[in-house]
């Protein structure tokens, strides 16, 4: 079974300061996919970052990068000059190999609320 | 051009009733996701097609649910004596190919309120 953990339920950040939101995993399988998805108050969800794991460079998105710690299953997202329409919720997800039973379905975290504020 | 679209966006049903929930894939997407998202939570799978093959309902949470995708394309989501606790919102996704490639970003629709009271 495969599980995604985000232990902060709200962030707050001030604008054009950087954030980081934390997320953990856990996964049996040897080659997997993370993610990042943003999702609004309109609630569709957004694609904002991806990690393929056999990678070891840690993926960037102009100000959105990760810190990825494979051997800790560690998958920070760092947020950098924070802008007010960042506010959203933000979900951790984790991918397998759909080679496998998993068919490339997600398992997400149970989300980190951020704010930015003025 | 456009993205993944969902009907109703909302829905209130009476404890009892059935539902039908709609999801239209961006065209040409082999694979199509569906996910129940309940408040402040994360989406959970349900169930997988690749074209018109349901390949994995792990996720259904009853045998009141059921889905479909006849053609390949247009998918639906059916809730008989729909419950309190089937209140949620109903995320689908598509993604481009089945298999688990860089390609495989998955592509989420608006999502659809249920409310059962």
């Amino acid at each position: 079974a495969q599980t995604v953990t985000q232990s902060q339920p709200e962030m707050s950040v001030q604008e054009a300061e950087t954030v980081t939101l934390s997320c953990t995993y856990d996964t049996s399988e040897s080659n997997y996919y993370l993610f990042w998805y943003k999702q609004p108050p309109s609630r569709q969800m957004i694609l904002v970052i991806r990690q393929e794991a056999y990678k070891q460079q840690n993926a960037t998105e102009n100000r959105f990068s990760v810190n990825f710690q494979k051997a800790a299953k560690s998958f920070s997202l760092k947020i950098s000059d924070s802008q007010l329409g960042d506010t959203a919720m933000y979900f951790c997800a984790l991918r397998g190999n759909a080679g496998g039973t998993s068919y490339g379905k997600l398992t997400f975290g149970q989300g980190t609320i951020l704010t930015v504020h003025p | 051009g456009a993205g993944v679209s969902q009907s109703p966006r909302y829905k209130v049903a009476k404890r009892g009733q059935d539902v039908a929930l709609r999801c239209d894939p961006i065209s040409g997407h082999v694979s199509l996701f569906w996910y129940q998202q309940a408040l402040g939570q994360g989406p959970e799978f349900l169930t997988y097609f690749q074209n018109e093959a349901q390949l994995d309902k792990s996720g259904l949470p009853s045998d009141r649910f059921f889905a479909e995708r006849p053609e390949g394309s247009v998918s639906t989501l059916k809730i008989q004596r729909t419950q309190q606790e089937d209140s949620a919102v109903y995320l689908c996704a598509s993604s481009l190919v089945g298999g688990g490639g860089a390609r495989e970003t998955q592509y989420f629709g608006p999502g659809t309120r249920l409310l059962v009271l």
